[in-house]
This record gives structure tokens, sequence and C-alpha cells, in this order.
């Protein structure tokens, strides 16, 4: 069945290295998001893709974080350097615009940690 | 603006217990209304939604209805297993295509057999 997928599914790195996290989303979905989960701040919206088309990306810090969508089945999160307070678990979640109720589908996640 | 405020966790209750997870929203018109859930190591999953009022949203033996009158949308379930042991998220979609959904804070729920 359709699921999104997430690699790797958990990466330790040392700080300063930079760390590439990628997802596949449902094929014909058309809205990506990446989200990020942590005991002290739950979940926050990073960033968001419609039509590979970035939107809102209000949630992730510019100076070290980048998303992109090269194409309509992959979309990339990037953090370069990575920094010890990065560690948390990273979620990709992709929808349809065209669905009247905005049901997301999340993957596995991506658990990161940085020594 | 947009918001959804669920009961502080965690809920701890013994197996075959009566399971309420309260959630109230905050929204202008009418949103679509979602209770996700987390099960240890894994991404989120919607267990229920419901797009309207009065709508009752139901799966696995969880219920939510969606009360417009009182902006809530309350998770309930009749007998809990141990196998129900996660977080449960409470989310909306706001009306007006914005594509994002607006979670709450989650609740941990922990079932003792």
């Amino acid at each position: 069945d359709a699921r999104v997928t997430q690699t790797p599914r958990d990466k330790v790195t040392e700080m300063g290295q930079e760390v590439t996290m990628r997802c596949q989303p449902i094929l014909g979905h058309n809205t990506v998001f990446w989200y990020r989960q942590t005991m002290k701040q739950g979940l926050e919206l990073l960033a968001y893709f419609r039509n590979r088309a970035p939107l809102d990306d209000s949630g992730m810090p510019k100076d070290r974080f980048s998303a992109e969508m090269p194409d309509a089945t992959l979309a990339t999160l990037k953090i370069q350097p990575s920094e010890p307070r990065d560690s948390a678990v990273y979620f990709c979640a992709s929808g349809s615009s065209s669905l009247a109720d905005n049901e997301q589908f999340f993957g596995p996640g991506t658990r990161l940690t940085v020594l | 603006g947009n918001s959804v405020t669920q009961m502080e966790g965690p809920v701890t209750l013994s197996e075959e217990a009566f399971l309420t997870i309260n959630c109230t929203y905050t929204a202008t018109g009418y949103p679509s209304l979602f209770w996700y859930v987390q099960y240890p190591g894994e991404g989120l999953q919607l267990l229920l939604k419901a797009t309207k009022a009065d709508d009752k949203g139901s799966n696995k033996g969880f219920e939510a209805t969606y009360r417009k009158e009182t902006t809530s949308f309350h998770l309930e379930k009749g007998s809990v297993q141990v196998s129900d042991s996660a977080v449960y998220f409470c989310a909306l979609s706001p009306p007006g295509g914005d594509d994002k959904i607006i979670f709450g804070k989650g609740t941990r729920l922990h079932i003792l057999p």
C-alpha cells in the first residue's frame, strides 16, 4: 500500500557535520511537510511545499537548515552545520490539496543524534 | 488564530477502563477535525476525522463527535487495551484552502494490564 518513506531511519553524527534527510511522498500527492519532534517542544512544522514550491518555511532556522524538492518524488531537508540542539526526530508528511480535509500521511521519521 | 488545546498527559488507565481525552479548538468557520495516534517508534497516523458539525468519526473502537457549540472533539473509547498505549494528537485543518494542519501538544496514554 502507498506510504511515505524516509531515509535514513537513524543518523548519528558529530557537531559541525552536514546532515541530509530524504523523503519520498506518496505518488500523486502534491503537498509535502517537514516536522521536527522533541520531548521539550513537541511537534513543530519546519517547512511545507505545494506542487514542489516552498510555501512556508517560517519554522525553520534559516542559517543552517534548507529544504528542497528536486522533483515530485523527492524532498530533502539539509542541516549544515549540525548542532547538538538539532537532535530530534524529523518527520515528513504528504497530502493532496485536492482533498477537502487536508489529511496528512506521515513517514516513519528520521531520528537524528548530533554529538 | 487557529489553535488546539488537549488535556495534558500522561494518562494512565487499567485495561478495559473507559477513556476520554479532551480536546477543544479555536478556529474561524468550520474546520475539519482529526485525531492522530503515534505508536512508539513510529510516525503519526490518522485515527479518525470529522469534517462538519455533529459528525462522528470512529475507528478501532475510538469515537469523537464534532461539537460546534462547545468547540470540542473529545476522544472516547469504551474499553481500552494495552495495545492502545500511544500518544494521541488532536488536530484541525482550517477552512479556506490552507494546506496546513494545526496539532495539539499530544496526550500520552499508558494502559496497564
